[in-house]
């Protein structure tokens, strides 16, 4: 069982529009990460988010943590060929043996097409 | 500044043969990861440690795999035997203790890709 549901897997775009990838769970998660992994590199880390509601911009990417922490999304707008990746979702839940763990989504594949 | 350091980056191998990876975290960090990357299962947590010390291995896939961290600066993850179905890339990370994990930042390092024939 995937605890944290990506979608779409994939999404190929043309330059200049604009994308919504989502990350969904019905676990409840203290904090939430977006990282972007390219080809042949480890993934690197872009935004943490921690409160309900809350929303963080990163130049042309918006980060939104959901009112009940169990869902984000991220979106991007004027998609440039440079923002290609794979983007991954990762939360974190406290207490117990859990502490600390995150747990990842499958990814999403993105294409920007020039 | 260096980051998380991994060895070697391409790993080809037989069936049945040990194989080690090596991770050197980043220089004062506490708490190191070794995860799993598969096109089938994502990114998967394996192990970690704080302060050297394994907290959580319930992601280990069974005993042919085995972690250490010796000291502050070096880790392995050794499979014995290996079959092919290990094959994956193997990440490492490192991250600083600050209060609390949940929004430290793990810097992963480039990885190992594994292929057991």
């Amino acid at each position: 069982t995937q605890l944290l549901e990506q979608s779409p897997q994939f999404l190929s775009i043309q330059e200049g529009e604009n994308l919504t990838v989502y990350c969904n769970s019905s676990s409840v998660f203290s904090s939430l990460q977006w990282y972007r992994q390219e080809p042949g590199e480890g993934p690197v880390l872009l935004v943490t988010v921690v409160t309900g509601g809350e929303v963080k911009k990163l130049k042309r990417l918006t980060f939104q943590f959901g009112d009940a922490r169990k869902d984000s999304s991220l979106h991007i707008t004027a998609a440039q060929p440079g923002d290609t990746g794979l983007y991954l979702c990762a939360g974190a839940r406290a207490g117990g043996t859990s502490y600390g763990k995150l747990t990842f989504g499958q990814g999403t594949i993105l294409t920007v097409h020039p | 500044d260096a980051g998380v350091i991994q060895s070697p980056r391409h790993e080809v191998t037989e069936m049945g043969q040990e194989v080690t990876l090596r991770c050197k975290p980043i220089s004062g960090h506490n708490s190191l990861f070794w995860y799993r990357q598969t096109m089938m299962r994502g990114l998967e947590l394996l192990i970690y440690f704080n302060n050297n010390v394994p907290i959580d291995d319930s992601g280990m896939p069974e005993d042919r795999f085995s972690a250490k961290m010796p000291n502050a600066s070096f880790s392995t993850l050794k499979i014995q035997p290996s079959e092919p179905r290990d094959s994956a890339v193997y990440f490492c990370a490192s991250s600083p203790i600050a209060g609390t994990l949940l929004k430290e930042t793990q810097y992963f390092g480039p990885g190992t890709r594994l292929l057991v024939l």
